[in-house]
């Protein structure tokens, strides 16, 4: 069983939509958790760092239920460069345990 | 923010030939890397944690003397494919981290293998 679970999409939104991404952990000593964007053929990089408390940024809002081993990211009012691969993270160290991916297009 | 340099970013070899990939940190100093490949459609997989000035430790399923890692210095982590084949075309990616658990990692640009 792979330590991080996220459905692979592709989610197909308009312009404007909110779509939801969710993720599941299985290794409870997972300490840190993170959400990141890969676009085709390009290295990650850091959307957002997840808290236990919630955290937003701008349209985007990350949660974490540690009870659940659930990690969500809500994306309101998507733009067109919102088209992306958006990666689950956790980690229970410094190495990074990276989920599969959940692909998002945004069309006009 | 911190950048983490990787190079080359696209190679060609012929079979059986290797190939060697940097992986810099530009601005600050790191003590551990990490080897990540990907195939398509497919996620992060870790290979590898490059330590400075002590052996790599691998993931299980990775070959270590096909993949060979050297951190020598705390800026510079090398992974080098050995006796490549078509099977190891892929894209390799290395990470690292300016301070402890917890932090961002940033990321090379990747440097996408084709084996032919």
């Amino acid at each position: 069983r792979k330590e991080v679970e996220q459905d692979p999409g592709p989610f197909n939104v308009p312009e404007g939509a909110t779509v939801a991404f969710n993720c599941t952990y299985s290794n409870s000593a997972s300490q840190s958790f993170f959400w990141y964007r890969q676009d085709c053929r390009k290295e990650p990089k850091l959307l957002m760092s997840v808290y236990s408390s919630g955290n937003e940024d701008g349209r985007f809002t990350a949660q974490l239920n540690r009870a659940s081993q659930y990690i969500s990211l809500l994306i309101r009012d998507s733009k067109l460069s919102d088209s992306a691969t958006y990666l689950c993270v956790a980690s229970s160290g410094y190495a990074l345990n990276f989920g599969k991916g959940t692909s998002l297009l945004v069309t006009p | 923010g911190a950048v983490v340099s990787q190079h080359p970013s696209r190679v060609i070899c012929k079979s059986g030939t290797s190939v060697k990939i940097e992986c810099r940190s530009l601005d600050f100093q790191a003590t551990t890397m990490f080897w990540y490949r990907q195939f398509p459609k497919q996620s992060l997989m870790l290979m590898a944690t490059s330590n400075e000035g002590s052996k790599a430790t691998y993931e299980q399923g990775v070959e270590k003397d096909k993949f060979l890692i050297n951190h020598a210095s705390l800026t510079l982590s090398t992974l080098t494919v050995t006796s490549a084949h078509p099977e190891d075309s892929s894209f390799y990616i290395c990470s690292a981290q300016d301070t402890g658990v917890g932090t961002e990692a940033f990321f090379g640009q990747g440097t996408r293998l084709t084996v032919v």
